[in-house]
């Protein structure tokens, strides 16, 4: 099936820096998904990406759909504590458009 | 608004025995998921449904067995449960047309 590769694993970054992180494919989606997913909790939908190019705020998060529709990614700007925890992207798979991949996450480490 | 609930949060069974997972919406999303996580595989699906009395395979069924009698619920039964199946199992739902998945906040479930 279609694999999504995300990177990096992990980061640890200090509080009030940017963070990039990204997600690619070798097959192209429809549609783009990011979620986080804090410590003992079930991930929450931060941003839905459904054209090449678009280019999506949710506060300080900003994801973009790549135009080769074959990667997407995601910015966290001036980090603070509470970023902490894992981030997935995902996206519509099998020729349906409910089933989801997920890539294997970022985790990433806020240092206050 | 309530959402999606999963019960029990926390379950320790023996190997050998049944153990059920429960999920319930309140949404009236006609497709709900089963994923389980597990440290480096992130989330993979096991099961769905499109619609009450309708489930297929998702990439890791064995050993899993899933009903839908009604549309908020969608159990998740283990019927001979084994060690590898010790893992955090999450509930999704999404709508008809949306791709976006709606998470509940788990289930840790330890098998001895």
């Amino acid at each position: 099936g279609q694999q999504l590769n995300q990177s990096p694993q992990s980061m640890f970054i200090q509080e009030g820096e940017d963070v990039s992180m990204n997600c690619t494919s070798s097959s192209i989606f429809n549609t783009w998904l990011w979620y986080k997913q804090d410590p003992g909790e079930g991930p929450v939908l931060l941003i839905a990406l459904y054209k090449a190019g678009e280019l999506t705020s949710n506060g300080r998060l900003t994801a973009q759909f790549g135009i080769t529709r074959k990667d997407s990614f995601l910015n966290i700007s001036a980090s603070i504590p509470s970023d902490v925890g894992i981030y997935f992207c995902a996206g519509p798979t099998g020729g349906s458009n409910y089933k989801l991949t997920f890539g294997k996450g970022t985790l990433l480490t806020v240092n206050p | 608004d309530a959402g999606i609930t999963q019960s029990p949060r926390y379950k320790i069974t023996e190997t050998g025995r049944q153990v059920t997972l429960m999920c319930h919406q309140t949404w009236s999303h006609s497709y709900m998921f089963w994923y389980r996580q597990d440290l480096g595989h992130g989330l993979r699906l096991i099961y769905y449904s499109a619609a009450a009395d309708i489930t297929d395979k998702g990439e890791v069924p064995d050993g899993y067995v899933v009903s839908r009698s009604k549309t908020e619920n969608f159990p998740l039964t283990l019927e001979s449960a084994t060690r590898s199946q010790t893992s955090v199992y999450f509930c999704a739902s999404s709508a008809t047309i949306r791709p976006e998945a709606f998470f509940g906040q788990g289930t840790r479930l330890t098998v001895v």
